[in-house]
């Protein structure tokens, strides 16, 4: 079966833009999570949704966003880009919460200059 | 803020040799996980240990889980080029909300051929 499919692979932006991610999760996976990964910080929980619902939010600021939609698929944006939110930005998807794993996509390398 | 903590930051051993990782955590948890990156590519799920748990195997993979150190292992056993890799364990737990997986910082594994 497909995995966790993440759109586009890599991305640059300018300072102040906003950019717009993609997730597909895995067939039958309700559950999508997003992780920040820096090197000064590692690895960072965003949000979570299960059945267009936030559940679950990471400590950032209100420029980041995400939602879901009724076919799971998962998008995050992030507004007013700053330096800072150069990063790999990666989804996850469960079938049962997280009880058994995470599958993860490839992610996305966003790079703000 | 990462949860845990994992020793060593980074590990250099001979093809065949056994790499052990250790990683502590903070607070309570539902079940503790191990990933592998590669090369700041996704992370790929490797074990799940429940917190009624003490050992667990897959593979060539072993472990182990000590709630009252809060701490738990993962040992690679015979190791071979391929698992040249970051490994990170990472907390699903009681009190960080639903669905979160808290990481640790990470080993860095090489296995020299």
């Amino acid at each position: 079966k497909a995995g966790v499919t993440q759109t586009p692979r890599y991305l640059i932006k300018t300072r102040g833009q906003q950019v717009t991610l993609s997730c597909s999760p895995i067939s039958g996976h309700r559950s999508v999570s997003w992780y920040q990964q820096t090197p000064g910080q590692g690895l960072q929980f965003l949000f979570e949704y299960f059945s267009e619902t936030q559940r679950n939010k990471g400590n950032f600021p209100g420029r980041f966003s995400g939602r879901q939609f009724s076919n799971s698929r998962s998008e995050m944006n992030v507004s007013t880009l700053e330096l800072g939110d150069s990063a790999l930005y990666l989804c996850a998807s469960s079938l049962m919460a997280g009880l058994n794993g995470y599958t993860f996509g490839s992610g996305t390398r966003l790079t703000v200059v | 803020s990462q949860q845990g903590e994992e020793d060593p930051q980074a590990l250099s051993i001979q093809e065949g040799e056994n790499a052990t990782m250790n990683c502590s955590y903070k607070t309570s948890i539902n079940n503790l996980q191990w990933y592998r990156q590669n090369s700041g590519r996704g992370l790929v799920h490797l074990i799940l240990i429940r917190s009624n748990e003490r050992e667990k195997h897959s593979g060539r993979l072993r472990v182990t889980l000590d709630t009252s150190k809060k701490s738990s292992s993962l040992l690679i056993t015979a190791s071979r080029a391929a698992d040249t890799a970051s490994y990170f364990c990472a907390t699903d737990g009681l009190d960080q909300g639903a669905q979160k997986l808290v990481f640790g910082q990470g080993t860095r594994l090489t296995i020299n051929p």
